[in-house]
């Protein structure tokens, strides 16, 4: 089936440094990619996406790349704050269009 | 608005029992879905709505019913519980009938299965 893997399961640095989160996705035919982020005893929120004709996407601090090729994609974090700590999930569209196929999660730790 | 609402925030249940985890969303949205979050396995989609009167099953749908009379509720119903179902469950929403753009969470009903 289809299948969204997630690395790294947690990730702690230091406030200011850049934090990356890579994903796999295995359905060739996925063409939308979100990342939700999740503070802690919250609903996730929406924080970027991007679409499979895009190659990267940046908002502010936060950026994602696409590979189609390699069917990987990345969340990138720049400047961290404490703020930024929470739990992300990236996603791959299903093939029907229908529904999103979630990674595992990192949970993100940012010292300052 | 008060966006996606869920109810209850916290429930604990006997196994066999039944039970409906409520949902409303106050923003005209065709798509809504159930999700559960379980301890390092991320959000699994349970059942799913691309309009009022259509659902259908997402990637863990035994043991869960739900239907959509209306745009603005989607309830999940428990059957009959059992201690497996012990989960943080999510609803979500989308303007379109498909999760492409962003999908508002409500806050979590978290379930206990005794």
């Amino acid at each position: 089936g289809e299948n969204v893997e997630q690395h790294p399961s947690t990730l702690s640095v230091q406030e200011g440094d850049s934090a990356v989160i890579k994903c796999t996705y295995s359905d060739s035919a996925s063409n939308y990619f979100p990342w939700y982020k999740q503070e802690l005893g919250k609903g996730p929120q929406l924080i970027i996406d991007i679409r499979s004709n895009v190659g990267e996407k940046k908002d502010q601090r936060i950026a994602v790349t696409l590979n189609k090729t390699a069917k990987h994609f990345s969340l990138h974090i720049t400047e961290t704050q404490p703020e930024d700590s929470a739990v992300y999930f990236c996603a791959a569209l299903s093939q029907a269009g229908t529904a999103l196929i979630f990674g595992k999660g990192t949970t993100l730790s940012v010292s300052s | 608005n008060a966006g996606v609402t869920q109810t209850p925030k916290f429930q604990v249940l006997k196994t066999g029992q039944s039970m409906t985890l409520q949902c409303a969303q106050d923003m005209n949205h065709e798509y809504m879905s159930w999700y559960r979050q379980d301890p390092g396995m991320g959000l699994r989609l349970i059942h799913y709505s691309v309009g009022a009167g259509i659902t259908d099953q997402g990637e863990v749908p035994n043991g869960y019913n739900v239907s959509r009379s209306t745009t603005e509720d989607f309830p999940l119903r428990l059957l009959s519980a059992a201690p497996s179902q012990t989960s943080v469950y999510f609803c979500a929403s989308s303007y379109f009938s498909s999760p492409v753009g962003e999908q508002f969470f409500g806050p979590g009903t978290r379930l206990t299965v005794l």
